[in-house]
């Protein structure tokens, strides 16, 4: 049974840096991409970016500039940083795990099938 | 572009069907997939692939794709399903995943 466990900080000051880890159960680390999603408050979820067991990533634009994940393949956890935080980073952080289908015919699938519980981050002075 | 639109919101008697829409351009090459979304939880996954649903999920979901538009239909929408509804694809030119904006389902 896959799980996924996070934990991290919930009460920043704006510019400080956001942390979060991610810790997997019951899956094979090594063969699929670690997700970061978010959601503010009443609003849509938002994509934050990727890495796989190698370290490789992937970022949201919108993000890119501010974010780092990383990942301990040996622990089976990755982990996200976001810098400079402000109030517009008040939101609950999930992380998940994507799998991934190709088929020959050049059409894909990519799906989120396990979350962690998610982690609401509130920023106020 | 590499968004995903969905209507706002959307309502249907209990036990009828009703079909939730998403729309963009990544969904000519990428099969969506559908989160569930009650208050305080974590999305669920209801539908992913082609149609397919992950194992506990009623069968009475699935979900189509047409051109630029991917469906979800509930056929014998049930009071449990009031929630929100997410699509999900990747914009493969852009590298970057996209969610569309949500549906909020309500069950009258």
């Amino acid at each position: 049974q896959v799980q996924l466990q996070q934990w991290g900080a919930g009460l920043l000051k704006p510019s400080e840096t956001l942390s979060l880890t991610c810790a997997v159960y019951g899956a094979s680390f090594r063969d699929y991409y670690w997700i970061w999603i978010r959601q503010p408050p009443g609003k849509g979820l938002e994509w934050i970016g990727e890495i796989n067991h190698s370290g490789s990533t992937n970022y949201n634009p919108s993000l890119k500039s501010r974010v780092t994940i990383s990942v301990d393949a040996s622990k089976s956890q990755f982990s996200l940083n976001l810098s400079s935080v402000t109030a517009a980073d008040t939101a609950v952080y999930y992380c998940a795990r994507r799998n991934r289908v190709v088929y020959t015919s050049g059409w894909s699938a990519e799906y989120f099938q396990h979350w962690g519980q998610g982690t609401l981050v509130t920023v106020s002075s | 572009s590499s968004e995903l639109t969905q209507d706002p919101a959307v309502s249907v008697a209990l036990g009828q069907t009703v079909r939730i829409t998403c729309q963009g351009d990544s969904l000519r090459r990428y099969y969506a997939s559908w989160y569930q979304q009650k208050p305080g939880q974590a999305p669920v996954l209801v539908i992913y692939d082609k149609n397919n649903r992950p194992s506990g999920i009623p069968d009475r979901f699935s979900g189509s794709t047409s051109g630029n538009t991917a469906s979800l239909t509930i056929t014998g929408a049930q009071a449990e399903d009031e929630a929100d509804y997410y699509c999900n694809s990747r914009d493969s030119s852009a590298n970057l995943v996209v969610f569309g904006g949500g549906t909020k389902l309500t069950v009258l």
